[in-house]
C-alpha cells in the first residue's frame, strides 16, 4: 500500500519562527510536490522536485524554501513564519507520468 | 491565472440520482487531466484520470468525459451515493522538465443527500 506520510498533522508557531515541514514517500517516486490548500482558492503549488537535488517552483514560492537530499524525503521550510502562511499544507508523490499521491496534510497555524 | 476552473463550489444531490462536476481549462498543452477527491482533515485521493487523446473514461460509478474543443471536463457519478460527499478537485497535468506540473481547480463541495 502507497504511502506519504507528514511530520506532523497540526503545527501552531508563532511570526518570525522558522519552521520545518517534513514529507517522506515509500514509494520510490522521482516527484515529490508542496502544496498549500486555502478556502475558496484551491490547492496551490509552492514548489516541486522531479529528482534529488533538484527543484522548480511553483505558483507561490515566496516565503518558502524547499531542501531534498534524498529521493524519499522532501521538506518545507518557511524561513521565517508569518500569519498570511496559515493554512493546511500538503505534501505528494508520483511518478513522471502518472498521478499523484497525497499525504494526510498538516494544518499550521501562524499565531 | 487559474488555468484550470471549478466554477461551481458546491453542488447537492439526491442519493441515487447523477452528480455531474464540471471543470474549464484554459492551456491546450495540457495532456492529461485528473480528479480527486478529498474529506477533512485528509489529503486528497486519485479518483479517475483521462488522457488528453481520449474522450471518455469509465471507472464503475465514475465517468469523465473530455471536451477538449471546449476545454471542459466533466465527472459524473452514477448512482450518488452518501458516501461520494466531498470536495472534489479536477486537476490537469504538462511536462516540465522530466517531470510534470499539476494544475488543481478550486474545487466543487458535493452533498448527497439520503
Amino acid at each position: 500500500d502507497v504511502k506519504v506520510t507528514q511530520s506532523s498533522r497540526y503545527l501552531v508557531k508563532r511570526t518570525g519562527e522558522k519552521v520545518f515541514l517534513e514529507c517522506v514517500q515509500d514509494m520510490d517516486h522521482e516527484n515529490m510536490f508542496w502544496y498549500r490548500q486555502d478556502p475558496g482558492l484551491g490547492l496551490r503549488l509552492i514548489y516541486f522536485s522531479y529528482d534529488v537535488k533538484m527543484k522548480e517552483k511553483g505558483d507561490i514560492p515566496e516565503g518558502y524554501s524547499v531542501s531534498r537530499e534524498k529521493k524519499e524525503r522532501f521538506s518545507l521550510i518557511l524561513e521565517s513564519a508569518s500569519t498570511n502562511q496559515t493554512s493546511m499544507y500538503l505534501c505528494a508523490s508520483s511518478t513522471p507520468l502518472f498521478e499523484q499521491f497525497f499525504g494526510p496534510g498538516t494544518r499550521l497555524t501562524v499565531l | 491565472d487559474q488555468q484550470v476552473k471549478q466554477n461551481s463550489p458546491s453542488l447537492s444531490v439526491q442519493e441515487g440520482r447523477i452528480s455531474i462536476l464540471n471543470c474549464d481549462y484554459t492551456n491546450s498543452m495540457f495532456d492529461y487531466f485528473l480528479w480527486y477527491k478529498k474529506y477533512p482533515a485528509e489529503g486528497p485521493t486519485f479518483l479517475i484520470s483521462i488522457s488528453s487523446i481520449k474522450d471518455k473514461n469509465e471507472d464503475g460509478r465514475f465517468t469523465v468525459f473530455l471536451n477538449k474543443s471546449a476545454k471542459h471536463l466533466s465527472l459524473h457519478i452514477v448512482p450518488s451515493q452518501p458516501g461520494d460527499s466531498a470536495v472534489y478537485f479536477c486537476a490537469a497535468t504538462k511536462r516540465k522538465g522530466t517531470g510534470n506540473q499539476f494544475y488543481f481547480g478550486t474545487g466543487t463541495s458535493l452533498t448527497v443527500i439520503p
